[in-house]
């Protein structure tokens, strides 16, 4: 079973709809992560949270909002989708631990927006 | 502004010859870089990384080097095989900063048997 785990895989849906993605991890790391991948561009951070209690902006936020239910879970939502945020997105985890740690990857979830 | 760029989008290789990956960076403040390989409909999977006080960390056929005079690092890849055939991205993080990575846009290597 993957450690990092993205739901749904791929989703379709119309514009203003509010839709949620999923992630879980059994890797027991405090850290959660969600990116978006655009065709040419690399991964760019929306929200990123080290514990239950700690949500933070990233590099384009705005559009989209997160919840950390539990320290294996961590949800991302667009209110009222729109077509440009027809991407890939990426759920990543992390450890807390001393020294510099990887980020390790969900398989993604291909989201188009009609 | 892209912090981190790959200038090579695509790179093709023989089998069993050196592979070199280039990648660029702007932020000084950048201390820990990482490379990852990314499968189609997979996520990006961990490769190697180095800390800025190293020039030069190896594990297996991997080697990645680190110029912060000229802020660039390389991946090198000896010998290359069919099955690195994948999309690697160069990642930075900042020093200070909250382990957030910047990643470059990639370079596809296409390694032929």
């Amino acid at each position: 079973d993957a450690d990092v785990t993205q739901t749904p895989r791929n989703r379709i849906t119309k514009t203003g709809k509010r839709i949620m993605l999923e992630c879980s991890q059994t890797k027991g790391h405090d850290r959660m992560y969600w990116y978006r991948q655009d065709p040419g561009l690399g991964l760019r951070l929306i929200y990123y949270s080290f514990d239950v209690k700690d949500i933070n902006k990233g590099e384009i936020s705005d559009g989209y909002s997160v919840s950390r239910q539990a320290q294996a879970k961590f949800s991302l939502s667009l209110e009222s989708a729109i077509p440009n945020q027809t991407a890939l997105y990426f759920c990543a985890t992390s450890d807390q631990g001393q020294g510099n740690q990887p980020q390790h990857f969900g398989d993604g979830t291909r989201l188009s927006i009609l | 502004d892209q912090q981190v760029k790959q200038n090579s989008p695509s790179l093709s290789v023989q089998e069993g010859r050196i592979s070199i990956l280039n990648c660029d960076y702007t932020n000084s403040m950048f201390d820990y870089f990482l490379w990852y390989k990314k499968y189609p409909a997979e996520g990006p999977t961990f490769l190697i990384s180095i800390s800025s006080i190293k020039d030069k960390n190896e594990d297996g056929r991997f080697t990645v080097f680190l110029n912060k005079s000229a802020k660039h690092l390389s991946l090198h890849i000896v010998p290359s095989q069919p099955g690195d055939s994948a999309v690697y991205f160069c990642a930075a993080r900042s020093l200070g900063g909250a382990n957030n990575l910047f990643f470059g846009t990639g370079t596809r290597l296409t390694v032929i048997p």
